[in-house]
């Protein structure tokens, strides 16, 4: 299998810009999820999908982030506009339905100037 | 809420050195307890993971027992390698087995 795919795995954008980040999952996971990754805060979970369907939104920082999953095997992370505090490493994990090991991309390493 | 406490890095050990991060945990009910490792540049890799009181997680040499009388997950490798230089990661399992909630993360460092 693939594994997780995300792209791209290095954004350097400008204060303002939109940023939109992309997540293919393993096919036939049914759960996907994005992560945030800096020094400051950690790992911190943004949001889950089940069968597309967002679940919890509870970790997305503020309006100016949102996340879609149109289909099973693509979901986007927005950002507009970005700021610099935006910079972080952006994780996407998935999961197979009753099985509790999550399984992570390669991260987008986000820059924001 | 749930939370996840790990020692602080990064731990530099040598070659062949015994290796123990320690991680305890605090969580409503009966949580799954996991080992991620991050190698540079990548994205996190289960290492290995114990589903109920007593259970033993073990997979490349390194072991964690769950110990819910002391609220414990503590990673141990008898002789560690340069290859294991990586970040480790305990975390948690709760809220309807959905929601993982991290430690800070621990940076290993082998040398030989």
């Amino acid at each position: 299998d693939a594994g997780v795919i995300q792209s791209p795995r290095h954004e350097v954008t400008e204060m303002g810009q939109e940023v939109t980040l992309r997540c293919k999952p393993i096919s036939g996971h049914d759960y996907l999820f994005w992560y945030r990754q800096t020094m400051m805060r950690g790992l911190e979970l943004l949001i889950y999908f089940n069968n597309n369907v967002p679940i919890d939104d509870s970790g997305m920082p503020e309006d100016r982030f949102s996340a879609k999953m149109p289909n099973a095997s693509f979901s986007t992370l927005k950002i507009q506009p970005s700021e610099p505090r935006d910079s972080a490493v952006y994780f996407c994990a998935s999961r197979a339905g009753m099985r509790d090991e999550q399984y992570f991309g390669p991260g987008t390493r986000l820059t924001v100037t | 809420g749930d939370s996840v406490t790990q020692m602080e890095g990064p731990v530099t050990l040598s070659e062949e050195a015994f290796l123990t991060i320690n991680c305890t945990y605090t969580a409503t009910g009966y949580p799954s307890l996991f080992w991620y490792v991050q190698y540079p540049g990548e994205g996190l890799q289960l290492l290995l993971k114990a589903t109920k009181a007593d259970d033993k997680g073990s997979n490349k040499g390194f072991e964690a027992t769950y110990r819910k009388e002391t609220t414990s997950f503590h990673l141990e490798k008898g002789s560690v390698q340069v290859s294991d230089s990586a970040v480790y990661f305990c975390a948690l399992l709760t809220g309807g087995g959905n929601k993982l909630t991290f430690g800070t993360g621990t940076q290993l460092k082998v040398e030989l």
